[in-house]
């Protein structure tokens, strides 16, 4: 199993351009996420999906939209990006959640963006 | 030790020393605290949780332990190797019923010198 693979690893952007992140997972889980992650920071969470066809906001979701049309994939989008959106943006997926425990989130290798 | 807020501490040991990393967190109601390591270039990858109800759990060469008095979370590793070297991160989940939102600390870094 490749586990959660991310596409691109390295992209420069210019200012108003888009993009779209692809990540893609091979473990069957019905969660996924996307996270970014600034210099000397901890990760953050920007949207995230509990199925297919489902998504939500997280901690930091302005600038971002993202779409789950299938169950492997999770897509992530920048309609139009600022320089504030320079990050290494980590994709993620877990099983269902289960309160009586606590469901291990896997991570991809991360996506280094560059916004000019 | 490491809490959100504070710029990225490090620490520095020697190989085959133990270490302690430390996190302060700040949210009583979280259920479930985690360990993650992420070696340069990579993705986080899990290394221990505990739950809220818990004090201690042992796993293979670590130790989290727990003291829900003074909100703090430490993460103990035996015989550091120099695989080791990493940044650290504590998150915490379960805040508001979903155990699926982490809310991440800022981290350690751990050099081990050999």
């Amino acid at each position: 199993n490749a586990g959660v693979t991310q596409t691109p690893k390295f992209r420069v952007l210019k200012t108003g351009q888009s993009m779209t992140l692809l990540c893609a997972q091979d473990m069957n889980h019905e969660y996924m996420y996307w996270y970014r992650q600034d210099p000397g920071m901890g990760l953050r969470l920007i949207h995230y999906s509990v199925g297919e066809g489902t998504t939500a906001k997280g901690e930091v979701p302005d600038g971002y939209n993202v779409s789950r049309l299938k169950k492997q994939n999770f897509l992530l989008g920048l309609e139009s990006a600022a320089p504030s959106q320079t990050s290494v943006y980590f994709c993620a997926s877990s099983e269902d959640t289960d309160l009586s425990a606590y469901n291990e989130q896997f991570f991809g290798p991360g996506t280094r963006l560059t916004v000019l | 030790g490491e809490s959100v807020g504070l710029h990225l501490p490090t620490l520095s040991v020697q190989e085959g020393d133990n270490s302690i990393i430390n996190c302060a967190y700040s949210n009583s109601a979280s259920d479930y605290f985690i360990w993650y390591k992420q070696e340069s270039g990579k993705g986080p990858q899990f290394i221990i949780d505990i739950r809220s109800n818990m004090d201690k759990r042992q796993g293979q060469r670590v130790t989290v332990l727990l003291n829900k008095t003074v909100k703090h979370l430490s993460l103990q590793i035996a015989a550091t190797q120099p695989g080791d070297s990493a940044v650290y991160f504590c998150a915490e989940a379960g805040r508001g019923g979903s155990n699926y939102k982490l809310t991440f600390g800022k981290g350690t870094l751990l050099t081990v010198n050999p």
